[in-house]
Protein backbone atom coordinates (compact mmCIF):
# COMPACT_ATOMS: atom_id res chain seq x y z
CA UNK A 1 0.00 0.00 0.00
CA UNK A 2 2.12 2.98 -1.15
CA UNK A 3 -0.80 5.54 -0.74
CA UNK A 4 -0.55 8.51 -2.88
CA UNK A 5 2.63 8.79 -5.44
CA UNK A 6 3.69 11.60 -7.59
CA UNK A 7 5.95 11.75 -10.24
CA UNK A 8 8.39 13.62 -11.20
CA UNK A 9 9.62 14.37 -7.58
CA UNK A 10 11.56 17.64 -9.51
CA UNK A 11 10.97 19.19 -12.98
CA UNK A 12 12.41 22.25 -14.59
CA UNK A 13 10.96 23.57 -18.19
CA UNK A 14 11.61 26.21 -19.92
CA UNK A 15 8.73 29.00 -20.64
CA UNK A 16 5.96 27.69 -23.04
CA UNK A 17 6.95 23.78 -22.37
CA UNK A 18 4.05 21.07 -21.80
CA UNK A 19 4.47 18.72 -19.08
CA UNK A 20 2.30 16.41 -17.16
CA UNK A 21 2.44 15.41 -13.47
CA UNK A 22 1.32 12.42 -12.68
CA UNK A 23 -0.32 11.31 -9.81
CA UNK A 24 -1.39 7.45 -8.18
CA UNK A 25 -3.34 6.35 -5.04
CA UNK A 26 -4.14 2.43 -4.36
CA UNK A 27 -6.81 3.42 -1.56
CA UNK A 28 -9.45 2.87 -4.04
CA UNK A 29 -10.27 6.33 -2.81
CA UNK A 30 -13.39 8.16 -4.65
CA UNK A 31 -11.84 12.03 -4.43
CA UNK A 32 -8.59 13.39 -5.62
CA UNK A 33 -7.05 16.92 -6.07
CA UNK A 34 -4.29 19.07 -7.19
CA UNK A 35 -3.07 22.05 -5.05
CA UNK A 36 -0.23 24.04 -5.40
CA UNK A 37 2.09 25.59 -2.67
CA UNK A 38 3.88 28.89 -2.94
CA UNK A 39 5.63 31.27 0.16
CA UNK A 40 3.14 32.43 2.35
CA UNK A 41 0.01 31.38 0.34
CA UNK A 42 -0.89 28.34 1.96
CA UNK A 43 -1.85 25.38 -0.20
CA UNK A 44 -4.49 26.74 -3.38
CA UNK A 45 -6.90 24.36 -4.82
CA UNK A 46 -6.03 23.59 -8.63
CA UNK A 47 -8.50 21.22 -9.75
CA UNK A 48 -10.02 18.29 -8.13
CA UNK A 49 -12.19 14.66 -8.93
CA UNK A 50 -15.21 12.93 -7.06
CA UNK A 51 -14.69 10.45 -9.26
CA UNK A 52 -13.51 8.63 -12.93
CA UNK A 53 -14.43 11.01 -15.27
CA UNK A 54 -15.93 13.63 -13.10
CA UNK A 55 -13.71 16.90 -12.62
CA UNK A 56 -14.08 20.80 -11.70
CA UNK A 57 -12.06 23.76 -10.64
CA UNK A 58 -10.40 24.95 -7.62
CA UNK A 59 -9.50 28.14 -6.82
CA UNK A 60 -6.35 28.26 -9.23
CA UNK A 61 -7.17 26.44 -12.63
CA UNK A 62 -5.81 28.76 -15.26
CA UNK A 63 -3.27 26.87 -17.15
CA UNK A 64 -3.67 23.69 -15.63
CA UNK A 65 -6.07 20.85 -17.24
CA UNK A 66 -7.12 17.38 -15.20
CA UNK A 67 -8.54 14.05 -16.69
CA UNK A 68 -9.79 11.32 -14.07
CA UNK A 69 -10.69 7.87 -16.57
CA UNK A 70 -9.42 5.49 -13.64
CA UNK A 71 -9.61 6.19 -9.68
CA UNK A 72 -6.01 5.33 -9.43
CA UNK A 73 -4.87 7.92 -11.56
CA UNK A 74 -5.49 11.86 -11.41
CA UNK A 75 -2.57 13.26 -14.17
CA UNK A 76 -2.02 16.86 -13.77
CA UNK A 77 -0.92 19.31 -17.32
CA UNK A 78 0.42 21.88 -18.44
CA UNK A 79 -0.72 23.08 -21.13
CA UNK A 80 2.21 26.07 -22.13
CA UNK A 81 4.44 26.61 -18.91
CA UNK A 82 4.72 30.25 -16.98
CA UNK A 83 7.05 31.46 -14.58
CA UNK A 84 4.35 32.15 -12.34
CA UNK A 85 3.53 28.39 -12.26
CA UNK A 86 7.19 27.54 -10.60
CA UNK A 87 5.46 25.95 -7.39
CA UNK A 88 5.21 22.55 -5.09
CA UNK A 89 2.78 21.14 -6.66
CA UNK A 90 0.83 18.41 -4.15
CA UNK A 91 -1.98 15.64 -4.99
CA UNK A 92 -4.25 14.33 -2.25
CA UNK A 93 -6.79 11.67 -2.24
CA UNK A 94 -9.45 10.76 0.17
CA UNK A 95 -11.75 8.00 0.67
CA UNK A 96 -14.92 10.40 1.16
CA UNK A 97 -16.59 13.22 -0.63
CA UNK A 98 -18.90 14.78 1.91
CA UNK A 99 -18.35 15.86 5.77
CA UNK A 100 -20.82 13.73 7.12
CA UNK A 101 -20.04 10.53 9.10
CA UNK A 102 -16.54 9.40 10.77
CA UNK A 103 -14.23 11.79 10.82
CA UNK A 104 -11.56 9.31 9.39
CA UNK A 105 -13.61 8.96 5.98
CA UNK A 106 -12.47 13.24 5.35
CA UNK A 107 -8.80 12.41 5.74
CA UNK A 108 -7.12 13.72 2.66
CA UNK A 109 -3.61 11.74 2.16
CA UNK A 110 -1.18 13.88 0.26
CA UNK A 111 1.49 13.17 -1.89
CA UNK A 112 5.25 14.23 -1.55
CA UNK A 113 4.60 16.73 -3.78
CA UNK A 114 6.54 17.75 -7.06
CA UNK A 115 8.93 21.00 -7.22
CA UNK A 116 8.68 22.43 -10.29
CA UNK A 117 10.59 25.58 -11.54
CA UNK A 118 9.63 27.50 -15.23
CA UNK A 119 12.41 29.34 -16.17
CA UNK B 1 -11.16 36.79 -0.10
CA UNK B 2 -9.57 34.78 2.40
CA UNK B 3 -11.83 32.04 3.48
CA UNK B 4 -9.37 30.70 7.03
CA UNK B 5 -7.06 32.84 8.77
CA UNK B 6 -4.47 31.45 10.42
CA UNK B 7 -2.22 33.67 12.66
CA UNK B 8 0.88 33.96 13.73
CA UNK B 9 2.70 33.18 10.24
CA UNK B 10 5.85 31.97 12.21
CA UNK B 11 6.40 30.87 15.83
CA UNK B 12 9.59 29.91 18.86
CA UNK B 13 8.72 28.29 21.55
CA UNK B 14 11.25 26.67 24.02
CA UNK B 15 11.32 22.68 24.51
CA UNK B 16 8.48 21.89 27.44
CA UNK B 17 6.76 25.11 25.98
CA UNK B 18 3.47 25.34 24.70
CA UNK B 19 3.16 26.54 21.39
CA UNK B 20 -0.40 28.06 20.31
CA UNK B 21 -1.62 28.75 16.78
CA UNK B 22 -4.64 30.14 15.76
CA UNK B 23 -7.37 30.19 12.91
CA UNK B 24 -10.84 31.92 12.17
CA UNK B 25 -13.24 31.64 10.08
CA UNK B 26 -16.28 32.93 8.22
CA UNK B 27 -18.26 30.43 6.39
CA UNK B 28 -20.69 29.32 8.48
CA UNK B 29 -21.59 26.36 6.90
CA UNK B 30 -17.93 24.97 7.61
CA UNK B 31 -18.42 21.62 9.09
CA UNK B 32 -14.74 20.32 9.32
CA UNK B 33 -11.44 21.67 10.93
CA UNK B 34 -8.57 20.03 10.44
CA UNK B 35 -5.38 20.59 11.13
CA UNK B 36 -1.99 19.52 8.89
CA UNK B 37 1.31 19.59 9.66
CA UNK B 38 3.83 18.97 7.30
CA UNK B 39 7.88 18.71 7.85
CA UNK B 40 10.44 20.37 4.85
CA UNK B 41 10.40 18.68 1.65
CA UNK B 42 6.99 16.41 2.77
CA UNK B 43 3.76 16.78 2.09
CA UNK B 44 1.05 17.73 4.39
CA UNK B 45 -0.31 14.73 7.17
CA UNK B 46 -3.86 14.99 8.49
CA UNK B 47 -2.83 15.57 12.33
CA UNK B 48 -5.89 16.10 14.26
CA UNK B 49 -9.32 17.46 13.37
CA UNK B 50 -12.92 18.50 15.15
CA UNK B 51 -16.51 19.13 14.44
CA UNK B 52 -18.33 21.90 15.39
CA UNK B 53 -20.64 20.27 17.92
CA UNK B 54 -17.51 19.49 20.11
CA UNK B 55 -15.54 22.31 21.62
CA UNK B 56 -12.44 20.60 22.41
CA UNK B 57 -10.29 17.52 21.06
CA UNK B 58 -7.34 16.12 22.53
CA UNK B 59 -4.70 13.53 20.83
CA UNK B 60 -1.97 13.12 22.97
CA UNK B 61 0.28 16.56 23.31
CA UNK B 62 -2.23 18.15 20.52
CA UNK B 63 -5.54 19.82 20.97
CA UNK B 64 -7.87 21.59 19.16
CA UNK B 65 -10.03 24.03 20.95
CA UNK B 66 -13.15 25.66 19.17
CA UNK B 67 -15.43 28.25 19.93
CA UNK B 68 -18.02 28.45 17.43
CA UNK B 69 -20.10 31.10 18.52
CA UNK B 70 -16.46 33.40 17.83
CA UNK B 71 -15.95 31.47 14.41
CA UNK B 72 -12.50 30.55 15.76
CA UNK B 73 -10.45 27.38 16.44
CA UNK B 74 -6.62 26.62 17.88
CA UNK B 75 -4.29 24.07 17.92
CA UNK B 76 -2.15 23.68 21.07
CA UNK B 77 0.70 21.69 21.28
CA UNK B 78 1.70 20.79 25.12
CA UNK B 79 5.36 20.42 26.29
CA UNK B 80 6.56 21.19 22.55
CA UNK B 81 9.85 19.55 21.28
CA UNK B 82 11.94 20.07 18.95
CA UNK B 83 10.57 17.45 16.62
CA UNK B 84 7.44 19.14 16.19
CA UNK B 85 9.31 21.83 14.11
CA UNK B 86 7.11 21.94 11.13
CA UNK B 87 4.74 23.87 9.50
CA UNK B 88 0.71 23.47 10.50
CA UNK B 89 -1.93 24.25 8.37
CA UNK B 90 -5.18 24.75 9.55
CA UNK B 91 -8.38 24.11 6.94
CA UNK B 92 -12.09 23.71 7.01
CA UNK B 93 -14.50 21.88 4.64
CA UNK B 94 -18.23 22.79 4.11
CA UNK B 95 -21.03 20.32 4.19
CA UNK B 96 -23.12 19.46 1.51
CA UNK B 97 -20.68 17.18 -0.37
CA UNK B 98 -18.29 19.33 -1.39
CA UNK B 99 -14.84 17.64 -0.60
CA UNK B 100 -13.05 20.84 -0.94
CA UNK B 101 -10.70 22.04 1.75
CA UNK B 102 -9.70 25.53 2.37
CA UNK B 103 -6.33 26.08 4.03
CA UNK B 104 -5.19 29.37 6.32
CA UNK B 105 -1.68 30.14 4.73
CA UNK B 106 0.10 27.98 7.49
CA UNK B 107 2.69 28.85 10.34
CA UNK B 108 6.39 27.70 10.90
CA UNK B 109 6.77 26.06 14.44
CA UNK B 110 10.10 26.11 15.25
CA UNK B 111 10.71 25.01 19.12
CA UNK B 112 14.46 25.51 20.73
CA UNK B 113 15.82 22.54 22.19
Amino acid sequence: NAGVTQTPKFQVLKTGQSMTLQCAQDMNHEYMSWYRQDPGMGLRLIHYSVGAGITDQGEVPNGYNVSRSTTEDFPLRLLSAAPSQTSVYFCASSLYSGTSGPLAKNIQYFGAGTRLSVL
Amino acid sequence: QQQVKQSPQSLIVQKGGISIINCAYENTAFDYFPWYQQFPGKGPALLIAIRPDVSEKKEGRFTISFNKSAKQFSLHIMDSQPGDSATYFCAAKRQGGSEKLVFGKGTKLTVNP
